[in-house]
């Protein structure tokens, strides 16, 4: 059971490239989420899902778009980089919490580091 | 929108003592999630212990508590007979649950980072 599984773990970019970072669970997990994680910031959300075709905007979306095509993947595209999204990128999957014995919280995958020079 | 404030940005306690981390959280919604997620060096994200907001009780994972004060909006996690392996960032994280059973995106505080010295 690979879980939460992230790729790539580092990238460099250019600004104004074009990039999709890869977000796949093997646990079919209904809801995923991608987070940004920027030094002294915390976590913060950028968009989730709460199941195929469906995704809504979280605190920092701009500039990131998402889709959500099968249950098992939910990646994250940058259409344009700029230096301001230089972080540490983190996606997450969560079963529904109607489900089990209680609800588990979210999984985490192990991040990508993406720098933007 | 909810926030969430964790006030300590650092502790450091010696080994097999005790530690309590602060977090208070703002929201008008009633039924919701509280997560404590700890971060070691790896990067990796590692659910520490949850609370659903509809019990009293305060959850507890072995060497982890929680004192859950609804009325307070306050969410402490308590660390007992510390281990060197507990050094990490410490983050909060509220979630807000829906009657349906879905789940959206979690809110996080900023993180306080604990140091356990040998």
């Amino acid at each position: 059971n690979a879980g939460v599984t992230q790729t790539p773990k580092f990238q460099v970019l250019k600004t104004g490239q074009s990039m999709t970072l890869q977000c796949a669970q093997d646990m079919n997990h209904e809801y995923m989420s991608w987070y940004r994680q920027d030094p002294g910031m915390g976590l913060r959300l950028i968009h989730y899902s709460v199941g195929a075709g469906i995704t809504d905007q979280g605190e920092v979306p701009n500039g990131y778009n998402v889709s959500r095509s099968t249950t098992e993947d939910f990646p994250l595209r940058l259409l344009s980089a700029a230096p301001s999204q230089t972080s540490v990128y983190f996606c997450a999957s969560s079963s529904n919490s109607r489900q089990g014995a209680g609800y588990y919280g979210y999984t985490f995958g192990s991040g990508t580091r993406l720098t933007v020079v | 929108a909810q926030t969430v404030t964790q006030s300590q940005p650092e502790m450091s306690v010696q080994e097999a003592e005790t530690v309590t981390l602060s977090c208070t959280y703002d929201t008008s919604e009633n039924n919701y999630y509280l997560f404590w997620y700890k971060q070691p060096p790896s990067r990796q994200m590692i659910l520490v212990i949850r609370q659903e907001a509809y019990k009293q009780q305060n959850a507890t994972e072995n060497r982890f508590s929680v004192n859950f004060q609804k009325a307070a909006k306050s969410f402490s996690l308590k660390i007992s007979d510390s281990q060197l392996g507990d050094t990490a960032m410490y983050f909060c994280a509220f979630m807000k649950r829906y009657s349906g059973g879905g789940a959206d995106g979690l809110t996080f505080g900023k993180g306080t980072h604990l140091i356990i010295q040998p």
